[in-house]
């Protein structure tokens, strides 16, 4: 079966400095990944997916960015945080379908 | 993707079943209804999807409506552990994005 995994599963950073969250996804080939944010209170953003190594879309310009180095490994990244970067990050994953499994996520406070 | 539309919460006792509500007037031929729940600090579970017939699974029954401009999702005997806020949401099968809205904050009473 399927599992996803994500870390770490709570952060605190201040501001400013840099940010690496990981996504890896096992018992799956080629899967669509995705990154969702979901701040205090509001519903979920999408902020990158990938169809493949390499082949990130983003679909909210921001102070973030995503790579995906390897079929099943999905990173986000931000050189500075900014404290509107706070909130509850997803990692989820897809066959070549719609229907989406979500990781446990990482919330990140910036101070 | 199509708007939906549900109450802001409902409570369901312990062992009855829960009716959750979903209005998705505006869907389009190709666009499947899908159900997700949130549990408090954790990631969005898959609960069930369709298209026009109803579903069922180990989780839930989704019956959606001839028309397809609304659907219910059931849990046929709820117990405090699907006390969640619960998302209905419609996408298309080409669509990468799902447009999560506010959901339905569903509370099992003892």
């Amino acid at each position: 079966s399927q599992t996803i995994h994500q870390w770490p599963a709570t952060l605190v950073q201040p501001v400013g400095s840099p940010l690496s969250l990981e996504c890896t996804v096992e018992g799956t080939s080629n899967p669509n990944l995705y990154w969702y944010r979901q701040a205090a209170g509001r519903g979920l953003q999408l902020l990158f997916y990938s169809v493949g190594i390499g082949q990130i879309s983003s679909e909210v310009p921001q102070n973030l960015s995503a790579s995906r180095p390897q079929d099943r490994q999905f990173i986000l990244s931000s050189k500075k945080l900014l404290l509107s970067d706070s909130g509850f990050y997803l990692c989820a994953w897809s066959a070549k379908g719609v229907t989406q499994y979500f990781g446990p996520g990482t919330r990140l406070l910036v101070l | 993707d199509a708007k939906t539309t549900q109450p802001t919460s409902m409570d369901c006792a312990e062992g009855r079943a829960a009716n959750l509500p979903c209005n998705h007037s505006t869907i389009s031929g190709n666009e499947y209804v899908y159900w997700y729940r949130q549990i408090h600090s954790q990631g969005p579970q898959y609960i069930i999807h369709g298209l026009k017939n109803n579903e069922t699974n180990e989780m839930a029954s989704l019956i959606i409506t001839e028309d397809r401009k609304s659907s219910t999702l059931i849990l046929p005997h709820a117990t405090l552990r699907d006390t969640a806020v619960y998302y209905c949401i419609v996408s298309g099968a080409g669509s990468y994005q799902l447009t999560f809205g506010k959901g339905t904050k569903l509370s099992v009473i003892p």
